[in-house]
């Protein structure tokens, strides 16, 4: 079983569309969690740290939930620019600053 | 305040060969950390440096090596290219306390794309 797993997708929403992302981790222990957002041919970008009690930002909604090992990202009234790739990613709990990636999640955003 | 700096952008290199790739971290940070990233996957960590000193490593053969200076700056070294060496490679820095690095999300350079052929 992968450490973190993402449906790889492709997601193709139309504008405006809500789309939802999840992702599961297999350390029940891991300490913290991230989504990152990955343009073509560009390095991964912090898009929102994920909290417990859930945590937005704008259009932008990430929840975590602990028993079931679970992550998610909500994307709501969809843009073109919102295209990207999307990036679970998971703190274990070690010293080592190791910090675990999903496959990612790639979003199609048509007009 | 400067961010992360990674050299070269982009680097062709022939099995067999070794390269060797630059980090420079971002001001005030003391940790980097090395990332391999294919094509269609997520990045794989490859290993930390924490004040000079290796601080953790990945599922990486021991051709993968690496510094830190100490201005913080960092290089990763691979010798016996591969084909599947190909691929993206991030470096992050972070500031670590005396407990070791922090959890802090961590914030990517532009990366050094490299293709063996």
């Amino acid at each position: 079983r992968k450490e973190v797993e993402q449906d790889p997708g492709p997601f193709n929403v139309p504008e405006g569309a809500t789309v939802a992302f999840n992702c599961t981790y297999s350390n029940s222990a891991s300490q913290s969690f991230f989504w990152y957002r990955q343009d073509c041919r560009k390095e991964p970008k912090l898009l929102m740290s994920v909290y417990s009690s859930g945590n937005e930002d704008g259009r932008f909604t990430a929840q975590l939930n602990r028993a079931s090992q679970y992550i998610s990202l909500l994307i709501r009234d969809s843009k073109l620019s919102d295209s990207a790739t999307y990036l679970c990613v998971v703190n274990p709990p070690s010293n080592t600053g190791k910090l675990i990636f999903g496959q990612g999640t790639t979003l199609q955003v048509k007009p | 305040e400067t961010g992360v700096t990674q050299s070269p952008t982009h680097l062709i290199k022939t099995r067999g060969q070794q390269v060797t790739l630059r980090c420079s971290s971002q001001s005030g940070h003391n940790t980097v950390s090395w990332y391999q990233q294919a094509l269609g996957q997520g990045p794989q960590f490859i290993f930390q440096y924490y004040r000079e000193e290796e601080n953790g490593r990945g599922n990486f053969p021991p051709r993968f090596s690496g510094l830190q200076f100490p201005n913080y700056s960092s290089e990763l070294n691979v010798n016996a290219l591969e084909l599947d060496d190909s691929a993206l490679y991030l470096c992050a820095s972070s500031l670590g306390g005396s407990g070791g690095p922090d959890r802090s999300p961590l914030h990517f350079g532009n990366g050094t794309r490299l293709t063996v052929t």
